[in-house]
């Protein structure tokens, strides 16, 4: 079975703090996404990549950057942190070619 | 609007039906799907359709499409408390996907 680990399932965390949200999937799938999930407004894109070093920005990429330096890993990364921010923040992976999403179990980030 | 549309909740007992309907705006998506969030879990993908199929049965599950109003449903027969979840529709646009707001169903006893 396909695997998304998201590295931390809590995290709690202070204004202006820098924040590392950290990915990894184990079935060299080329697509990777993260979300963000909120009540009453679902899952929104922040930003994805097709390929080791690309990426794209999704639908609220403001306040946010990625990284992708290896195949597997998708490094979400808040410059600093606002409480605004406060979320579930879910990653997702596909082979290129299919449509259906895997995704991670999520991490519920606080910014106090 | 750009929304996929969903109601927020829905409440029913344990052994009825439960219907989750879904309005979504592109008419060129190929697919249709829905997918289902557990308590503190990620989501899965529970069942799909093809944008030319009416219906689609698998087990408990029957999802309906009606193209010409843009409506999905997902209905689950004899609803169990396992069933307790947020369920989310989904099309794609252009290999992106837009995800509806969310229903979180809740099976009572």
């Amino acid at each position: 079975d396909v695997k998304v680990t998201q590295s931390s399932r809590y995290l709690v965390k202070r204004t202006g703090e820098k924040v590392f949200l950290e990915c990894v999937q184990d079935m060299d799938h080329e697509n990777m996404f993260w979300y963000r999930q909120d009540p009453g407004l679902g899952l929104r894109l922040i930003y994805f990549s097709y390929d080791v070093k690309m990426k794209e920005k999704g639908d609220i990429p403001e306040g946010y950057s990625v990284s992708r330096e290896k195949k597997e890993r998708f490094s979400l990364i808040l410059e600093s942190a606002s409480t605004n921010q406060t979320s579930m923040y879910l990653c997702a992976s596909r082979p290129t070619g299919e449509e259906k999403l895997f995704f991670g179990s999520g991490t519920q980030l606080s910014v106090l | 609007g750009e929304d996929v549309e969903q109601s927020l909740f829905l409440s029913v007992r344990e052994g009825d039906s439960s219907v989750i309907n879904c309005t979504y705006t592109d008419s060129s998506s190929t697919y249709l799907y829905w997918y289902k969030q557990e308590p503190g879990a990620g989501l899965q993908l529970l069942t799909y359709i093809f944008s030319n199929m009416d219906m689609k049965q698998d087990q408990r599950l029957t999802v309906l499409l009606n193209k010409k109003d843009k409506h999905l449903s997902l209905r689950i027969a004899d609803t169990q408390t396992g069933d307790s979840a947020i369920y989310f529709c989904a099309e794609v646009r252009t290999y992106k996907y837009i995800f509806g707001t969310g229903t979180r169903l809740k099976v009572l006893a």
